[in-house]
């Protein structure tokens, strides 16, 4: 089966950094995605990983081992505005774009 | 980037009624768009994958009965919500498949739509 786990919330102070966990078991992987998503709006995408190791995009960092199933995405000098879900979804098949989300975890950042 | 226009944002309908949700993609040509629900704190459940020209696929546990999807041209796909019920409240989103080479950024998500059942 498909299982993607992540921690539902987390807190954390403006100006802080945060790692946001993903692991995942699927049938197969094509790669990994982080989206964010504000209450009642659209995700829109963060990153993608589908070889090992960092990509680094500004504040968002994210992580990918493919042999231990783990992703995390970080984020760097925090902002009340960085407060969201969190979204990590693996992409199994290789020839659609077919995503499957993780739970989700919401960020809430406090002054 | 890519436009996906999905309406309406929000509905509120009776038990019993069908409710229809629309999604376009404004700027390109989407053979393949998907379907999502989404219940409160919740992350994104994949219902279907909609292929234009073709019968939708359905993930396990999902009534095809129930949520009609039709992909008639390169630019729409249309989920309809038959006979809903208060259980079918919840947030629906579309996303489409951009093809090409690029940005990895190749699906785009509609901006959801609130469906309230009374």
């Amino acid at each position: 089966g498909q299982n993607i786990d992540q921690p539902t919330e987390m807190t954390a102070t403006e100006g802080a950094i945060v790692q946001i966990n993903c692991t995942y078991q699927t049938s197969g992987f094509n790669g990994l995605f982080w989206y964010q998503q504000h209450a009642g709006e659209a995700p829109t995408f963060l990153s993608y990983n589908v070889l090992d190791g960092l990509e680094e995009k500004g504040r968002f960092s994210s992580f990918l081992s493919r042999s231990k199933g783990y992703s995390y995405l970080l984020l760097k000098e925090l902002q009340m505005k960085d407060s969201a879900s969190y979204l990590c979804a693996v992409r199994d098949h290789r020839n659609t774009d077919k995503l499957i989300f993780g739970t989700g975890t919401r960020l809430q950042v406090f002054p | 980037g890519a436009v996906v226009s999905q309406h309406p944002s929000r509905v509120i309908c009776k038990s019993g009624t069908s409710v229809k949700i629309e999604c376009r993609s404004l700027d390109f040509q989407a053979t393949t768009m998907f379907w999502y629900r989404q219940f409160p704190k919740k992350s994104l459940m994949l219902m279907a994958t909609s292929n234009e020209g073709s019968k939708a696929t359905y993930e396990q546990g999902v009534e095809k009965d129930k949520f009609l999807i039709n992909h008639a041209s390169l630019t729409l796909s249309t989920l309809t919500v038959t006979s809903a019920h208060p259980e079918d409240s919840s947030f629906y989103i579309c996303s489409a498949s951009k093809t090409g080479k690029g940005s990895n950024e190749k699906l785009f998500f509609g901006s959801g739509t609130q469906l309230s059942v009374l």
